[in-house]
């Protein structure tokens, strides 16, 4: 089956630095999404990509739809403590519809 | 527009009993998933479904959990003789299809 691998596990940073974090897919998607959980709530949409290549902005968060369909990154500028939570990338194939998530970021902020 | 929503919040079941799990998806959403979570991990895929229809349900365990998603109505998560490790997080997210989906808040099964 589909696997998405995404790293890294956790990040501890400073207010203020800027995330990287990525998802890599063992098979093509067509569409990547970035959500943010926080502790007992549900996933919330940040982005959505449809198409290979595709960089989408979101306020201080930006991703990327790899031009391989196999990978997609997210970026976060100039952290805040309200980033502070797990972050989970999921794709989706046509055929397939099943959407598939990722292990998981989480972002700690160090005071 | 009202989000995807889901009801109870929070149900306590003893072994033995049913938990029926609601969720409503957003309007105009014909797609619904149910996702389970443990604590500190990630979202597993349950089932995928349209109107009356599974689309599917490779991620469900083949006895005692079943889901429905009617003409009319919520979709139906259906847990029968419930045990202490069905306790999880169990959420729901509705699509327009292909077009990202969007999460209830979920709800806390406690089996005791």
């Amino acid at each position: 089956g589909q696997q998405l691998n995404q790293s890294p596990q956790s990040m501890f940073i400073q207010e203020g630095e800027d995330v990287s974090m990525n998802c890599t897919s063992s098979s093509i998607f067509n569409t990547w999404l970035w959500y943010k959980q926080d502790p007992g709530e549900g996933p919330v949409l940040l982005i959505a990509l449809y198409k290979a290549g595709e960089l989408t902005s979101n306020g201080r968060l930006t991703a990327q739809f790899g031009i391989t369909r196999k990978d997609s990154f997210l970026n976060i500028s100039a952290s805040i403590p309200s980033d502070v939570g797990i972050y989970f990338c999921a794709g989706m194939s046509f055929g397939n519809e099943k959407l598939t998530f990722g292990t998981g970021t989480r972002l700690t902020i160090i005071p | 527009n009202a989000g995807v929503m889901q009801n109870p919040r929070h149900l306590v079941r003893r072994r033995g009993q049913e938990a029926r799990l609601r969720c409503s998806p957003m309007k105009g959403h014909s797609h619904v998933y149910w996702y389970r979570q443990l604590p500190e991990e990630g979202l597993k895929f349950m089932v995928y479904l349209q109107k009356e229809n599974i689309i599917d349900e490779s991620g469900m365990p083949k006895e005692r959990f079943s889901a429905e998603f009617p003409k009319e109505g919520p979709s139906i998560l259906r847990i029968q003789q419930v045990v202490r490790g069905d306790s999880a997080a169990y959420f729901c997210a509705s699509s327009p299809a292909m077009n990202g989906a969007f999460f209830g808040q979920g709800t806390r099964l406690t089996v005791v």
